[in-house]
């Protein structure tokens, strides 16, 4: 059974860091991109980051580009957020999600987050 | 970047219900559009991908369809269990957009 589980969430005052991680079992995550969804309280999925299956590339949204940095440890079967100068609008569930390739007979690649962590909460308030 | 925009943001529809959700984007991407349901509280859940394929497991009474830059998810019958959140979403490019999301919400 594919399973994620973050953690590393909690309370942080602005321009503090966190990192967070996320334990993947039940499949080979050294051959999956990996990637980090958030949302904000009452709000909708935003994208963050992604990371290539040997972790030899990353991609990151504009709004965390600088302060935020994507890596993984396949090792260890985990991926890692580490974020700092965090702001009120960092607040939000960050969820974990594993990218899954699907090809179609025309040869087509399609990439959708096929499972997803159970989210961890980042609060930024003094 | 590519913006993904559904609509309703909301509905209010009854068990049995046939319910469409429209998403669109803000340029040609193909069918590489995926669709998420979200419950209260919960991880989104993976539901359809390549604007039409369902997922293993998923029932039958979702369907997608669509192409280029207009796409729908259909209900055929609304169940109890449907009422959720869903979002849209691009993989054909990076970023990879969601929708604001449509909240299925009972009548």
């Amino acid at each position: 059974e594919v399973q994620l589980v973050e953690s590393g969430g909690g309370l942080v005052q602005p321009g503090g860091s966190l990192r967070l991680s996320c334990v993947a079992s039940g499949f080979t995550f050294s051959r999956h991109w990996m990637h980090w969804v958030r949302q904000a309280p009452g709000k909708g999925l935003v994208w963050v980051s992604r990371i290539k299956s040997d972790g030899s590339s990353t991609s990151y949204a504009d709004s965390v580009k600088g302060r935020i940095t994507i890596s993984r440890d396949n090792a260890k079967n985990t991926l890692y957020l580490q974020m700092n100068s965090l702001r009120a609008e960092d607040t939000a569930v960050y969820y974990c999600a594993r990218e899954e390739v699907y090809d179609d007979i025309s040869g087509y690649h399609y990439t959708p987050f096929d499972y997803w962590g159970q989210g961890t909460l980042v609060t930024v308030s003094s | 970047d590519i913006q993904m925009t559904q609509s309703p943001s909301s509905l209010s529809a009854s068990v049995g219900d046939r319910v469409t959700i429209t998403c669109r984007a803000s340029q040609s991407i193909s069918t590489y559009l995926n669709w998420y349901q979200q419950k209260p509280g919960k991880a989104p859940k993976f539901l359809i991908f390549a604007a039409s394929s369902l997922q293993s497991g998923v029932p039958s009474r979702f369907s997608g369809s669509g192409s280029g830059t207009d796409f729908t998810l259909t209900i055929s019958s609304l169940q109890p269990e449907d009422f959720a959140t869903y979002y849209c979403q691009q993989s054909y490019s990076i970023p990879p957009a969601f929708g604001q999301g449509t909240k299925v919400e009972i009548k």
